[in-house]
């Protein structure tokens, strides 16, 4: 079994709202990642969590908050967006996050499809 | 900086073969990941090479030549269902920690 699942699957927000999405595996990986993809463009890493500790954070806006509360549940809390982060956010888990490229392998969910008025 | 490039379309015929290139320069280079990624949908991996040479499994192989920073993708006898992009994705190490840099990905559309 290789399935993470991300909700809602869709998701419209105002500037002024707040919002979470939500990533949950349960293969027993202990590396979860959240990426974004605008439309025809590849994925763009944002946060990487191992064993449930914030490992790689590429700069993201502080508008994008995520939260690992175990290690088979991974959250983005979204707060005063702009109309530019509409996109795909997909999240991936992964066995850990370097031990070979079996291990590091990584698994995408279906993705939330976010559109920011 | 790291750079992968792609072809971004390509066109088949039902049944044939088609070859999808991808080269890279970048550092900290840790493996090479193909994902298959169709309109809306999430990317399903297909395979990964570490090492030099040609990885197969089943109508799809992967060949990687490090020192060209150089990949392909094979798909053979190919089916109306494989039309989608192909992500070549380059595993960099980085401070003890592996992330994956994607490319920007070849939409293939197979006709009838």
């Amino acid at each position: 079994d290789t399935e993470v699942t991300q909700t809602p699957k869709h998701l419209v927000m105002g500037m002024t709202n707040k919002k979470s999405l939500k990533c949950e595996q349960h293969m027993g990986h202990r590396a979860m990642y959240w990426y974004k993809q605008k439309a025809k463009k590849p994925p763009e890493l944002m946060f990487v969590y191992s064993y449930e500790k914030l490992s790689i954070n590429e700069s993201v806006p502080s508008r994008f908050s995520p939260e690992c509360p175990n290690s088979s549940l991974l959250n983005l809390h979204l707060h005063a967006l702009q109309p530019e982060d509409s996109a795909l956010y997909l999240c991936a888990s992964s066995q850990v996050i370097a031990g070979g490229p079996q291990q590091e392998t990584q698994y995408f969910g279906p993705g939330t499809r976010l559109l920011v008025l | 900086g790291q750079n992968i490039d792609q072809p971004t379309e390509m066109t088949a015929t039902e049944g044939a073969i088609v070859q999808i290139n991808c080269t890279y320069q970048t550092s900290g280079f840790n493996g090479l990941f193909w994902y298959q990624q169709h309109a809306g949908e999430a990317p399903t991996f297909l395979s990964y090479n570490v090492l030099d040479g040609l990885e197969e499994k089943g109508r799809f192989s992967s060949f990687l030549s490090r020192s060209k920073g150089y990949s392909y993708l094979l798909l053979k006898e190919l089916q109306m269902k494989d039309s989608a992009s192909y992500l070549c994705a380059v595993s960099i190490m980085n401070t003890g920690f592996q992330k994956l840099v994607f490319g920007t990905g070849t939409r293939l559309l197979v006709s009838p």
